[in-house]
């Protein structure tokens, strides 16, 4: 079965950008039937989606976080990444990520996550 | 935007007790609504897609139900492995947009 694993920096400085990769093991991230997801959990918040993207290179952005994130695919190492600009301590969250099927919006599987701290 | 929210934001009950969370949308989302378990300390789970369809692998004390603006879940008989935060989540494939609700934090008495 397919399982997603995140990657990156656990702290972050102030203004710098945040970097994160996922990591698609038993099963191919170009397979075309699925978009690949970020979404953030910041401590005592819910849930919020950051954005998606398909194998060919199509991207989905949260528009609150749109000028601010880049999600990118590297399908030769079957791997998608986060880039989030600029970032503040309102930044600090869990971030996973997930994949959601083509033509529907629920997330499975999921990664299991990784903490990011924005701190000087 | 359409807004969620969730009834309670937290509950106690015993194991076996029946338990039932409420989700709201601000409008009409037909079935577009989905549900998540997060344990402590793990990542969420799907449970139900599209408000009553039970996701791979999930007990069947766990069901989902309603359309439109208000959503439940329900499980029939709480589990010890049932303690986590159950989310909401609505969505909206034309933007696409994903909402998730704030959550409703379920433990035992």
């Amino acid at each position: 079965q397919v399982q997603l694993q995140e990657s990156g920096p656990g702290l972050v400085k102030p203004s710098q950008t945040l970097s994160l990769t996922c990591t698609v093991s038993g099963g191919s991230i170009g397979s075309g039937a699925y978009y690949w997801s970020w979404i953030r959990q910041r401590p005592g918040k819910g849930l919020e989606w950051i954005g998606d993207i398909y194998d060919s290179g199509t991207t989905f952005y949260n528009p609150s976080l749109k000028t601010l994130v880049t999600i990118s695919v590297d399908t030769s190492k079957n791997q998608f990444s986060l880039k989030l600009t600029s970032v503040t301590a309102a930044d600090t969250a869990m971030y996973y990520c997930a994949r959601r099927d083509l033509g529907e919006g629920w997330f499975d599987p999921w990664g299991q996550g990784t903490l990011v701290i924005v701190s000087s | 935007d359409i807004q969620m929210t969730q009834s309670p934001s937290s509950l106690s009950a015993s194991v076996g007790d029946r338990v039932t969370i409420t989700c709201q949308a601000s409008q009409d989302i037909s079935n577009y609504l989905n549900w998540y378990q997060q344990r402590p300390g793990k990542a969420p789970k799907l449970l139900i897609y599209d408000a009553s369809n039970l996701g791979t692998g999930v007990p069947s004390r766990f069901s989902g139900s309603g359309s439109g603006t208000d959503f439940t879940l329900t499980i029939s008989s709480l589990q010890p492995e049932d303690i986590a935060t159950y989310y909401c989540q609505h969505y909206d494939n034309f933007s696409p947009e994903f909402t998730f609700a704030p959550g409703t934090k379920v433990d035992f008495k």
